[in-house]
């Protein structure tokens, strides 16, 4: 199984601020990355997929890159609204595994 | 509107087993598989497995060992998970989501989830 490894864990941040999350696979996984928002209560939401390829209606300040095994998540500007957890995951091969999230809170 | 309904909440007692559906509308059902994907509270989706309604065709996370199965009725676009034997370790959030069948893509709609809670 691939593994997929979030850091940080948490991160506190302000409105306004950049902000970069990083997966990495433990193999290469090609381009299959997907990103995923969650706010409590709710079910995941698609931000990006295929590394960078953003969901429709998902607003520009999110962008991803990276390729193999390391990729990143980055929100240009953080709004009150993106205050939530991220978790990559992983559509190479099965099982589709999620990484561990990362929890983005106000400072 | 693209959707998929989950049936509601489940109290299970131990060693029992429950079975969870999900409604599509508003898509091409056959163009799709169903994941399953569940949630321990404060922990991250843990992916349990898939079918493809089109051909039949499932398979589950070694986790599962048997203890999961899944179905789908192409004539009311609906998808089910059983899930026996079950334990405590069980309560979560199940959600079943969908992943084209065909080309890129992830996991772009859920169904609102289904808490299931395990208890004696």
């Amino acid at each position: 199984d691939i593994q997929l490894a979030q850091s940080p864990s948490f991160l506190s941040a302000s409105v306004g601020d950049r902000v970069t999350i990083t997966c990495r696979a433990s193999q290469d996984i090609s381009n299959y990355l997907a990103w995923y928002q969650q706010k409590p209560g709710e079910a995941p939401k698609l931000l990006i997929y295929d590394v960078f390829t953003l969901q429709r209606g998902v607003p520009s300040r999110f962008s991803g890159g990276g390729s193999g095994t390391e990729f990143t998540l980055t929100i240009s500007g953080l709004q009150a609204e993106d205050f939530a957890t991220y978790f990559c995951q992983q559509l190479n091969v099965y099982p589709l595994n999620f990484g561990g999230g990362t929890k983005v809170e106000i400072k | 509107q693209v959707q998929m309904v989950q049936s509601g909440a489940e109290v299970k007692k131990p060693g029992s087993s429950v079975k969870v559906s999900c409604k599509g509308s508003g898509h091409t059902f056959s163009s799709y598989a169903i994941n399953w994907v569940r949630q321990a509270p404060g922990q991250g989706p843990e992916w349990m497995g898939r079918i493809i309604p089109i051909s039949g065709t499932s398979d589950h996370a070694q986790n599962f060992k048997g203890r999961v199965s899944f179905t789908a009725d192409k004539s009311t676009n609906t998808a089910y998970m059983e899930l026996r034997s079950l334990r405590s370790e069980d309560t979560a959030v199940y959600y079943c989501t969908r992943l084209p069948n065909w080309g890129s893509g992830a996991f772009d709609v859920w169904g609102q989830g289904t808490m299931l809670t395990v208890s004696s």
